[in-house]
This record gives structure tokens, sequence and C-alpha cells, in this order.
């Protein structure tokens, strides 16, 4: 099946720890984005990547680092200079200009 | 940035009733979306719409760049439509990247 998977669908952080959210697409898509939402909010930009190898900064970039070493592959890291973490995280990604398809999310939530 | 403003904010029907929700945007746009986001989460693509009309089954959708709205209509409703539908745009000569609004919520009744 073609699509994109998020894991793991809910993550416990402790305070001071570090995180990685996993997104996988096998859409053949060379853009891929992360969004945080918050409840009752929209998504917010997080980080976005319109080709391996370079990725550039959202509206919220503070505390979240990411890599792009596969096409397929755009893993999230939520570190401990993120000073509120709790939130639903969805991957998203898309042909150059085209529609954007997420995935179903990973809930975080800091302990 | 660019504001997308969204309404209603709320929305109560019960089954069978049709709705527009409407969505407001402040500056030019290459791309707009609808998605309905369901109670697990997941965002389901409606309309890729940056203009014109279309539609799809019981919704359709209108986008009218020039004035910098779109309409998402839902005829005869479904307790299966409920959830949040939210409105995305791509602003004119950006990254590509979706500017969300706040969301309605529907709630259909049966």
């Amino acid at each position: 099946d073609g699509g994109i998977t998020q894991s793991p669908k809910y993550l416990f952080r402790k305070e001071g720890q570090n995180v990685t959210l996993s997104c996988e697409q096998n859409l053949n898509h060379d853009a891929m984005y992360w969004y945080r939402q918050d409840p009752g909010q929209g998504l917010r930009l997080i980080y976005y990547s319109q080709i391996v190898n370079d990725f550039q900064k959202g509206d919220i970039a503070e505390g979240y680092s990411v890599s792009r070493e596969k096409k397929e592959s755009f893993p999230l890291t939520v570190t401990s200079a993120q000073k509120n973490p709790t939130a639903f995280y969805l991957c998203a990604s898309s042909k150059r200009g085209d529609t954007q398809y997420f995935g179903p999310g990973t809930r975080l939530t800091v302990l | 940035g660019i504001q997308v403003e969204q309404s209603p904010p709320d929305l109560i029907l019960q089954e069978g009733a049709n709705s527009t929700l409407r969505c407001n945007f402040s500056d030019s746009v290459n791309n707009l979306q609808w998605f309905h986001q369901n109670p697990w989460g997941q965002l389901i693509n409606l309309f890729y719409i940056p203009s014109g009309t279309k539609q799809n089954g019981r919704l359709s959708a209108t986008t009218v760049a020039t004035e910098r709205y779109s309409l998402l209509y839902i005829s005869s409703s479904q307790t299966t439509d409920s959830g949040v539908y939210f409105c995305a745009v791509v602003v004119s000569g950006s990254a590509r990247q979706l500017t969300f609004g706040s969301g309605t919520q529907l709630t259909v009744l049966p």
C-alpha cells in the first residue's frame, strides 16, 4: 500500500529527554513536512524539506531538529530545549507544489 | 504573514441538514486545500481547489481567489461527517508550506 506512516502512535517523554518521531513515505514525493497541533487549534509548521539533504525551518522550529538523509524518511527530534512539547505531531508529504497528504500522527506527552 | 480565518468556529446540525463553511484569507494564494480531521486525528484530503468549483459526492467547494475566500458545502449531512474541517493555503511566491485556519468543529446529531 502507498502512504505515509508515523511511529509511534503514542509517545511519553520525561522532562529533559530527547525523543525522535518517525515519518516514512513510499509515495515517491520530493517534499516532506512536520506540523504540530495543539488542542482546539490548527496545524503549525515546524520544519519542511523539499529535497534530500536539505530542510528549512518553519514557524515554530525552536527546540526541534530534523534530518533528510533519504527521500522516504524525515524524522523529527523533539529536544529538551522544547519547553512545551506535549502535542499532536503530523507529518505530510507532497510532490512539489501539489496536494499535501498527511500521516496518522503521533501524540507526544511529557510526564 | 497570511491570515486564514474560518467560520463558524462551531456548528451543530441534525442529520440530513445542509451546511456551508467559509474560509477567508488575507493574501494571494497558489494553493488552497480543505481537510476533514476525524476523531482519531487523521487529516483527510477533501479538495485541492486554488480556484473554481469542485464536487465530490455530497461535498462541494468553491474558491473565489480574486475575492480571497473559499466555501465548503456539505449536503444531506451524516453523523460520520462530524469532526473538524480545516482550510489551508499556500501563499503565492512562498516555498509551498501550508498555513492553516483554526478550523470549524462540526457535530451532526442523529
